[in-house]
C-alpha cells in the first residue's frame, strides 16, 4: 500500500503571504505510460466534505483560484498558496490514486498568523 | 451537475451492521466511465478509502484490506444509488462516512456526498 506523508502538520501564515505544504508518497505515483502523476490535493473546511483543488499533481480544478498551485513529480509534491486569504483557512490533504487502496495524507491545518 | 445525497442512521449498536445509501443525480451508477466509492474520516484513522463498485460490462468491487471481511458496496440500478454495509461494527468504526465519484478508472474524488456521522455505541 502507498503511504502518504504530509509536512508540516500545521502551519500559520500571515494574510497575503505564501503557504507551502509538502506531500511525500512511499512509492512512485508517476505512471510512465502517460507521464502523469496520480496525485490530487483537497481542501476541507469544518463540517464539509473535502473539496478537490488540484489533480494530476498540477492541474487546477475549474473554479479554483489561481493562487493555488501544485507541483512535483514521482514521490515529492507541493501545494502552494500564494497571497493567503482568510477563506483559505482549512485542512489540506494530498491523495494518491495510482493504485488501490487509494490513500490520503494525514492533513495539514492552515491558520492565519 | 452531479450530486450525491447520503442517507442512513447516525447511531449503530456494537456488533450490528452499519448501512448507508448514496443517491446519485446527474450521472448513473451503471456508467461505464465512473467508479462509486465510500470513504470514511475519523480523528484516529484520518481519511480512509473503504471500497468501490463500478460497471464495465459487468459489476466489479474492490475493498480495503482493513475492512474487506466486513464490507459490501452494492449498486442499486433501479434507484440509481449505491449502498455501504459494514457488519460487526465496533466503536472504532465511528466516523464520518462519505460517498464519492471517480471519473474513469483511477482518479480523484469529485464530487463527494455531504457526509454522515455514524456513531457506534450501545
Amino acid at each position: 500500500d502507498i503511504v502518504m506523508t504530509q509536512s508540516p502538520d500545521s502551519l500559520a501564515v500571515s494574510l497575503g503571504e505564501r503557504a507551502t505544504i509538502n506531500c511525500k508518497s512511499s512509492q512512485n505515483v508517476l505512471y510512465s505510460s502517460n507521464n502523469k502523476n496520480y496525485l490530487g490535493w483537497y481542501q476541507q473546511k469544518p463540517g464539509q466534505p473535502p473539496k478537490l483543488l488540484i489533480y494530476w499533481a498540477s492541474t487546477r480544478e475549474s473554479g479554483v483560484p489561481d493562487r493555488f498551485s501544485g507541483s512535483g513529480s514521482g514521490t515529492d509534491f507541493t501545494l502552494t498558496i500564494t497571497s493567503l486569504q482568510a477563506e483559505d483557512v482549512a485542512v489540506y490533504y494530498c491523495q494518491q490514486y495510482y493504485s488501490t487502496p487509494y490513500s490520503f495524507g494525514q492533513g495539514t491545518k492552515l491558520e492565519i498568523k | 451537475q452531479v450530486q450525491l445525497q447520503q442517507s442512513g442512521p447516525g447511531l449503530v449498536k456494537p456488533s450490528q451492521t452499519l448501512s448507508l445509501t448514496c443517491a446519485i443525480s446527474g450521472d448513473s451508477v451503471s456508467s461505464n466511465s465512473a467508479t462509486w466509492n465510500w470513504i470514511r474520516q475519523s480523528p484516529s484513522r484520518g481519511l480512509e478509502w473503504l471500497g468501490r463498485t463500478y460497471y464495465r460490462s459487468q459489476w466489479f468491487n474492490d475493498y480495503a484490506v482493513s475492512v474487506k471481511s466486513r464490507v459490501t458496496v452494492n449498486p442499486d440500478t433501479s434507484k440509481n444509488q449505491l449502498s455501504l454495509h459494514l457488519n460487526s461494527v465496533t466503536p472504532e468504526d465511528t466516523a464520518v462516512y462519505y460517498c464519492a465519484r471517480v471519473i474513469g478508472g483511477d482518479g480523484w474524488f469529485d464530487p463527494w456526498g455531504q457526509g454522515t456521522l455514524v456513531t457506534v455505541s450501545s
